[in-house]
């Protein structure tokens, strides 16, 4: 069964913290995504990584950075967050181009007070 | 451009059909899919179709691709309320690793 696990589904974190978002899959999937999800406004692409090492800035990259130093794992970080990124937080992984699936992690809500 | 758009909300009764509509703008789309996110849950893929193909029947789900307009249709038929979800459509570009989701439609279910 392939999976995307996200480290946490509920997190709570104070204004001006440093927070980081695990995402691990085991489909060893070259590109990796992580989305923002408001309502209304769907899934927002805010980076996403295409190789190791390697990453790409989404629609909406402001206030948050990545890392992937292996394959399987890629970390978003907010270096200090901000109310305005109360969220729900979706990784997803696929192959290259084509007609792949994309699977998605099961969300990280993040609240930040 | 990059854009997908769909309504929001759509409430139908117990057995019968949905149609959910999705527009989007870029001619390059090589893959259409639909993508169903129930409460609490990530998204889970649906079905998909392939740019040059007018229509994909799976089971229920029945995918109408308008390539002219750029328009995407989804039918379920006899909706059960276990179709209750928000329903997302999405497009893969041509060269293009990304998908690019629409703002999802919220799938109202009632007896």
């Amino acid at each position: 069964d392939v999976k995307v696990t996200q480290s946490s589904r509920y997190l709570v974190k104070r204004t001006g913290e440093k927070v980081f978002l695990e995402c691990v899959q085991d489909m060893d999937h070259e590109n990796m995504f992580w989305y923002r999800q408001d309502p209304g406004l769907g899934l927002r692409l805010i980076y996403f990584s295409y190789d190791v090492k390697m990453k790409e800035k989404g629609d909406i990259p402001e206030g948050y950075s990545v890392s992937r130093e292996k394959k399987e794992r890629f970390s978003l970080i907010l270096e200090s967050a901000s109310t305005n990124q109360t969220s729900m937080y979706l990784c997803a992984s696929r192959f290259t181009a084509g007609n792949t699936e994309a699977f998605f992690g099961q969300g990280t809500r993040l609240t930040v007070v | 451009g990059e854009d997908v758009e769909q309504s929001l909300f759509l409430s139908v009764r117990e057995g019968d059909s949905s149609v959910i509509n999705c527009t989007y703008t870029d001619s390059s789309s090589t893959y259409l899919y639909w993508y169903k996110q129930e409460p609490g849950a990530g998204l889970q893929l649906l079905t998909y179709i392939f740019s040059n193909m007018d229509m994909k029947q799976d089971q229920r789900l029945t995918v109408l691709l308008n390539k002219k307009d750029k328009h995407l249709s989804l039918r379920i038929a006899d909706t059960q309320t276990g179709d209750s979800a928000i329903y997302f459509c999405a497009e893969s570009l041509r060269g293009y690793n990304k998908l690019i989701f629409g703002a999802g439609t919220r799938l109202a279910v009632h007896p």
